[in-house]
């Protein structure tokens, strides 16, 4: 079993639909709970960036982390076709930005 | 302000050669991470370099090996490469930040390197 599963998908969905990412985790020492999304043929860019359990809004996009059962979310109200891209759901127990482990990535496509 | 730049873009190899990877890290970073990442799958962690040493290794072989410069670049070496090296190198500069009693790190990555293995 990987330590951080996500589904795949694709996802596609009309613009302006609420989108739902998600992923799951086994190692509770995680503490550390990143998005980050990437287009192709380019690095991965950070979204979000939450500690602990709770939930972090920052315009368009809420992270949630419910560390009870290892599950986290990404939420982005109104998408438009440029949040067309892949989602990567990253975890650390350290820093953040250390031995950062990430799922496989959810690729999303928003049509216009 | 620059970002993480990496060189180069893309790089064919055959097997058995090696191959050097290039990183500079945004300015005022001291951190320097390498991530692999095969297609279809997320970045995987090789290796975290700070202040010049050493700071981490994830699960890759000997055959891989890195080290950071005095100006905090750094180069990624594989050697007798493998088909299944091929994949996007990914370089991550960070800046670690005390708040709220607790260390934050934030990953801030480079384009990448294309490295196909034939």
């Amino acid at each position: 079993q990987k330590e951080v599963e996500q589904d795949p998908g694709p996802l596609s969905v009309p613009e302006g639909a609420i989108v739902s990412l998600n992923c799951t985790y086994s190692n509770s020492a995680f503490q550390y709970f990143m998005w980050y999304r990437q287009y192709s043929r380019k690095g991965p860019e950070l979204l979000m960036y939450t500690y602990s359990s709770g939930n972090k809004e920052d315009g368009r996009f809420t992270a949630q982390v419910d560390k009870s059962s290892k599950y986290i979310s990404l939420f982005i109200r109104d998408s438009q076709p440029s949040d067309s891209a892949t989602y990567l759901c990253a975890m650390s127990g350290d820093t953040g930005g250390f031995k950062t482990i990430f799922g496989a990535g959810t690729r999303l496509f928003v049509k216009a | 302000d620059a970002g993480v730049t990496q060189s180069p873009t893309h790089l064919i190899k055959t097997r058995g050669q090696h191959v050097t990877l290039r990183c500079s890290p945004i300015s005022g970073h001291k951190s320097v991470s390498w991530y692999q990442q095969v297609l279809g799958q997320g970045p995987q962690f090789i290796f975290q370099y700070y202040e010049k040493e050493e700071r981490g290794r994830g699960n890759f072989p000997d055959r891989f090996s890195a080290r950071q410069f005095p100006n905090y670049s750094s180069e990624l070496n594989v050697n007798a490469l493998l088909l299944g090296d091929s994949a996007l190198y990914l370089c991550a500069s960070s800046l670690t930040l005390m708040s709220g009693g607790r260390t934050n790190e934030k990953l801030f990555f480079g384009s990448g390197t294309q490295l196909s293995v034939l």
